[in-house]
């Protein structure tokens, strides 16, 4: 595996389950990002982490749980969504300030 | 804080042809300028940057770009479209000295035979 991975790609669930999405980034990176992608609206960053310590939560609902075991993973966990969180959920893995790479993505629907 | 407008949500343009996506940053401090591309169904692949020195930076698949501070705009370019540069770009800036990225709502590039 090369760059930053993500998985699963396609996540339906209702409101009442729990789920996490996984991020991986293969490049040795010590910063990583979720980004939420909803149509027609910018990025809006969720969570950096840098050298797996939270340094910025950008007032992200509780309903979201980050975690960041080591500089190389980072999830996201979902518990009782609401139907307008269903987007595409981007992780991003940045040496320092440089350039961010982003992985595919999490395509979520939430019913 | 730093802002990014893009100006144009939908641009049509026939094969060959030159495009120009235009875009605008705010920001009170020292910016690194970025262009992305998002492909159907995939992430966001990085075009250019800027972060300092020449203010015309080239990316790849023979797209550039130009830094403006006077006129806080980093507008990208491409001289001829091909049929598989029909995608979403993404006008980005950051603070240099942190790791948010703002970005822009995203202008969408359709390429016609």
């Amino acid at each position: 595996e090369t760059g930053v991975t993500q998985t699963p790609r396609h996540l339906v669930m209702g409101m009442t389950n729990k789920k996490s999405l996984k991020c991986e980034q293969h490049l040795g990176h010590n910063a990583m990002y979720w980004y939420k992608q909803s149509a027609k609206k910018p990025l809006e960053l969720m969570f950096v982490y840098n050298f797996k310590e939270q340094t910025e939560n950008n007032s992200v609902p509780s309903r979201f749980s980050p975690e960041c075991p080591n500089s190389s993973h980072l999830f996201l966990h979902l518990h009782t969504l609401q139907p307008e969180d269903s987007a595409l959920y981007l992780c991003a893995s940045s040496q320092n300030r440089d350039e961010q790479f982003f992985g595919p993505g999490t395509r979520l629907t939430v019913l | 804080a730093q802002s990014v407008t893009q100006l144009d949500s939908q641009v049509p343009v026939f094969e060959e042809a030159p495009v120009e996506l235009r875009c605008n940053y705010s920001s009170s401090v020292s910016v690194y300028l970025f262009w992305y591309v998002q492909y159907p169904n995939q992430g966001l692949q990085l075009l250019l940057k800027y972060l300092s020195g020449s203010t015309l930076v080239k990316g790849i698949n023979g797209f550039e770009a130009e830094f403006n501070k006077s006129q806080t705009s980093f507008h990208l370019r491409k001289p001829s479209v091909h049929i598989s540069d029909t995608a979403e770009y993404f006008c980005a800036v950051s603070d240099t000295n942190d790791y948010k990225l703002s970005f822009g709502a995203g202008t969408t590039v359709t390429v016609r035979a």
